[in-house]
């Protein structure tokens, strides 16, 4: 079955260094990738995602490219800041959305970033 | 309010009790999931409603757990007899055109077995 795996945390960064959160996918056929964040004490939201091989989804300076070459999905941003502590999910849904509708989630990285 | 909400927020109970946690998702949104999110297990697919059946249950780990939706709208999940590894954060998302197909997610019930 579909499944994604994402690097175990827990992630700690000073402000303004490099983030780079690895997540690769297992799936038949071609499906969308996502990333979710949750921020404590506040419920799951989007952050991004793409739905083909080469998109490149970003939003708040993070960004991940969708590459089906290597089933990866690496979340990245180059500058993070106190206020992105979190964690994040990466997940997928197959495509066309038939049948389970499901959303397949990673099992969360968490970050915190220190000033 | 817009979102999708949940309640309650947080339920204590004692273990062999029966719980109800209720979803009320984004007005006019035809897709309803339930997921549960426990330490260790991350986010884990419950069941699938599209209006008022359940076309996937396939995620509803025993027959301890059932989910009911009426009217298209409203949705209930029911643990009967409870266990202490039932202890989880339960999430409910819906996804409809008013929000471009994209799963809402509440805020989540918080359910502790004693």
């Amino acid at each position: 079955g579909d499944s994604v795996t994402q690097m175990e945390g827990p992630v700690t960064l000073s402000e303004e260094a490099c983030l780079t959160i690895n997540c690769t996918y297992t799936a038949t056929g071609y499906p969308s990738l996502f990333w979710y964040v949750q921020y404590p004490g506040e419920g799951l939201q989007l952050l991004l995602k793409a739905t083909k091989a080469d998109d490149k989804g970003s939003n708040k300076g993070f960004e991940a490219t969708y590459r089906k070459e290597t089933t990866s999905f690496h979340l990245e941003k180059g500058s993070v800041q106190v206020s992105d502590s979190a964690v994040y999910f990466c997940a997928l849904t197959p495509l066309p959305r038939g049948g389970s509708e499901k959303l397949v989630f990673g099992k969360g990285t968490k970050l915190t970033v220190n000033p | 309010g817009a979102g999708v909400s949940q309640s309650p927020s947080n339920k204590v109970t004692e273990k062999g009790k029966d719980v109800e946690l209720r979803c009320d998702p984004i007005s006019g949104h035809t897709a309803l999931y339930w997921y549960r999110q426990s330490l260790g297990q991350g986010l884990e697919f419950l069941i699938y409603f599209q209006g008022n059946s359940a076309p996937d249950k396939s995620g509803l780990p025993s027959d301890r757990f059932s989910a009911e939706r009426t009217g298209g709208s409203v949705s209930t999940l029911t643990i009967q007899r409870t266990q202490q590894e039932d202890s989880a954060v339960y999430l409910c998302a819906s996804r409809g055109m008013a929000g471009g197909w994209q799963e809402h997610f509440g805020p989540g019930t918080r359910l502790t077995v004693l």
